[in-house]
Formats: C-alpha cells, structure tokens, sequence
C-alpha cells in the first residue's frame, strides 16, 4: 500500500563515511525529488528527475549525487559526510496529469540522517 | 530565491478557537501548496489554489490564494487536537527550460491545539 518508501529511517553514521538512502515509489509518477528538511523544519529541494533525467540540481555539494535507475527509483549516495549534513532526507514524487498548475507532491516518511 | 514567509511560527491554542495562518511573498507564484506535516513523516497535500482570489474549503479548513497569487492564508475554525501538526505553504514557479516548476516552501507554522 506504500506510495512512497524510503530506506532507512534512520541512518546514524560518522565523519567521512559514505552512505545511500534509497527511494521507491509505486504510484507510477513520472517525477522524483530529493528534499532536505534542516533542524528548523525548512523543507528545501536538492534534486529532480523526470523520467530518470535530472531536471533540478539546486546549489548542492557534489558530495551529494542522485541516482535513477528506473522511474520508480531515485536512490540519493552522500560521499564524505560532514556534521552539516545532519538533517531529515525526503523522497517525493509528483505526476503533472492535471496539468502543471497542480504539480501535487507525495512525500515519503523521511530519512533522518545524523552524522557524529 | 523565492522566499515564502509563513507567521506566525509556533501557535498554541485551546480546542474550539479559530485561527489563521499567513503566508507571504514579493513574487508570484503559479500556484500555491498547503501540506500538512505530522512528526516522524513526511508532508500531506491539503489544498492547491490556482487561481488569484481563489477560495476552498476543506471541513472545517479554508484556504485563500492572493488576488496578486503572491499571499495565502489558512482558517481554521474550532481547532481540534487532531489539527496539531507543521502547516507548510509552497508556492509553485515555473523552471527556465523544463516544463517542470519547483515548489518553494515557507518555514513552517507549528500549530499545537490543546484539549
């Protein structure tokens, strides 16, 4: 019944290391997006792809890179990890088939990520 | 950057009270989103007005788009403890090159409704 999962839920980690969150959605939305929300609840978006096409790539150390291998998957690899990472990860996916004005975006349940 | 400025930032208030959360901006937007966010997940669509002046209601919600679709508010009447939650606004823009917008979110308003 999952509309967007995201694994893991929570990802404890230290300095330096490299992690993945991986993301699935099984709405059939052509669209998928990284959004990080700081410890103020500022939800901000780091990436989209449209058909595993990177559309948006905001201001987003290169330490961060997205992967699509298929429509229904946007997986997001963190290289080096850094204490200013520390914050909760969102995968969300979108279907623009009432038009764009609409653009109505399905969260997952997060990925609150801590480094140490 | 598109800014979208959400007030106030925390509300608490005892259930049976109305309040009204705004949100504003200097740039207009080609829609604009209210989610709901409950903690440990992640934000629920609520609404999507399109249009300026533009009202709709949902229960005991009522949201309004901005005639100059640059400001929105959230009613609530007779909140209840149930409404507690994180109300996010996003404003959609148009992306240069793509027919895909991206959605710019406020800060964020903390509403607590106590019994």
């Amino acid at each position: 019944d999952t509309a967007v999962s995201q694994t893991p839920k929570y990802l404890v980690t230290q300095m330096g290391n490299d992690k993945s969150i991986k993301c699935e959605q099984n709405l059939g939305h052509d669209t998928m997006y990284w959004y990080k929300q700081d410890s103020k609840k500022f939800l901000k978006i780091m990436f989209s792809y449209n058909n595993k096409e990177l559309i948006i790539n905001e201001t987003v150390p290169n330490r961060f890179s997205p992967k699509s291998p298929d429509k229904a998957h946007l997986n997001l690899h963190i290289n080096s990890l850094e204490l200013g990472d520390s914050a909760v990860y969102f995968c969300a996916s979108s279907q623009e088939h009432r038009g764009f004005y609409y653009n109505e975006q399905f969260f997952g349940p997060g990925t609150r990520l801590t480094v140490l | 950057t598109q800014l979208l400025e959400q007030s106030p930032q925390f509300l608490s208030i005892q259930e049976g009270e109305n309040l009204t959360v705004y949100c504003n901006s200097s740039s207009v937007f080609s829609s604009l989103q209210w989610y709901r966010q409950e903690p440990g997940e992640g934000p629920v669509l609520l609404v999507t007005v399109v249009t300026g002046g533009e009202v709709k209601k949902l229960k005991r919600l009522t949201f309004q788009f901005g005639d100059a679709r640059k400001d929105s508010s959230l009613h609530i009447t007779a909140a209840q403890p149930g409404d507690t939650g994180l109300y996010l606004c996003a404003g959609l823009t148009a992306d240069r090159g793509s027919t895909l917008g991206r959605l710019y979110f406020g800060r964020g308003t903390q509403l607590t409704v106590w019994p």
